[in-house]
């Protein structure tokens, strides 16, 4: 079956430090990836996707390329901010059209 | 886009009792989807909810224990029944308005339940 495997976290960085969060899945076919994100006492939002290979998607400075060679989706950003703190979740949809979400990563950035 | 309204946003449970939530969608779709996040786990994917018919359940749910109800095009409600310590979870209501499955899906606050 489908599967998503994020970085564990909890991730804490400096503002104006650069992020990775690493996402790898397993999937038969072409799985269109998703990177949602969950800021605190609010509930998930889209924050990028790419529905095929070498697809890049960004947003808010986030961005993701799709690497079907390495089967992974990694979230980056040049420089955070305070702001950015959140959880983040790499999802993945396959051919059931369902969404298979990874565990989640805490991002904590400090002023 | 749409808006999600969930209710309750938290609720405290006695072990046995039953508990209704409810979803609320600013706008009409064709699918509405419910989640349970468990402390430090995954989203799973619970059930999907069709109006005019019944819900479509994954592997390890059954309706007897998530009962839903989808009345109509803007609105759904899963009930937690005979609720135990290990249903204590975050459970989130989502759609997709794009309504093609794009995986796009929208997302509730959310409903933190504690089961003693």
């Amino acid at each position: 079956g489908n599967s998503v495997t994020q970085m564990e976290g909890p991730v804490t960085l400096s503002e104006e430090a650069f992020l990775t969060i690493n996402c790898t899945y397993t999937a038969t076919g072409y799985p269109s990836l998703f990177w949602y994100v969950q800021y605190p006492g609010e509930g998930l939002q889209l924050l990028l996707k790419a529905t095929k290979a070498d697809d890049k998607g960004s947003n808010k400075g986030f961005e993701a390329t799709y690497r079907k060679e390495t089967t992974s989706f990694h979230l980056e950003k040049g420089s955070v901010q305070v702001s950015d703190s959140a959880v983040y979740f790499c999802a993945l949809r396959g051919s059931n059209y369902k969404l298979t979400f990874g565990k989640g990563t805490l991002l904590t950035v400090n002023p | 886009s749409a808006v999600i309204s969930q209710k309750p946003s938290r609720d405290i449970c006695q072990r046995g009792t039953s508990l209704t939530i409810q979803c609320q969608v600013d706008s009409q779709v064709t699918m509405m989807f419910w989640y349970r996040q468990q402390p430090g786990q995954s989203l799973t994917l619970i059930a999907t909810a069709n109006q005019g018919s019944e819900a479509t359940y994954e592997s390890g749910f059954v309706i007897d224990k998530f009962p839903i109800s989808r009345p109509n095009l803007t609105f759904s409600t899963l009930t937690v029944s005979n609720m135990s310590p290990e249903d204590s979870s975050i459970y989130l209501c989502s759609v997709d308005p794009g309504g093609a499955n794009t995986g796009e899906l929208f997302f509730g606050e959310g409903s933190r339940l504690t089961v003693l």
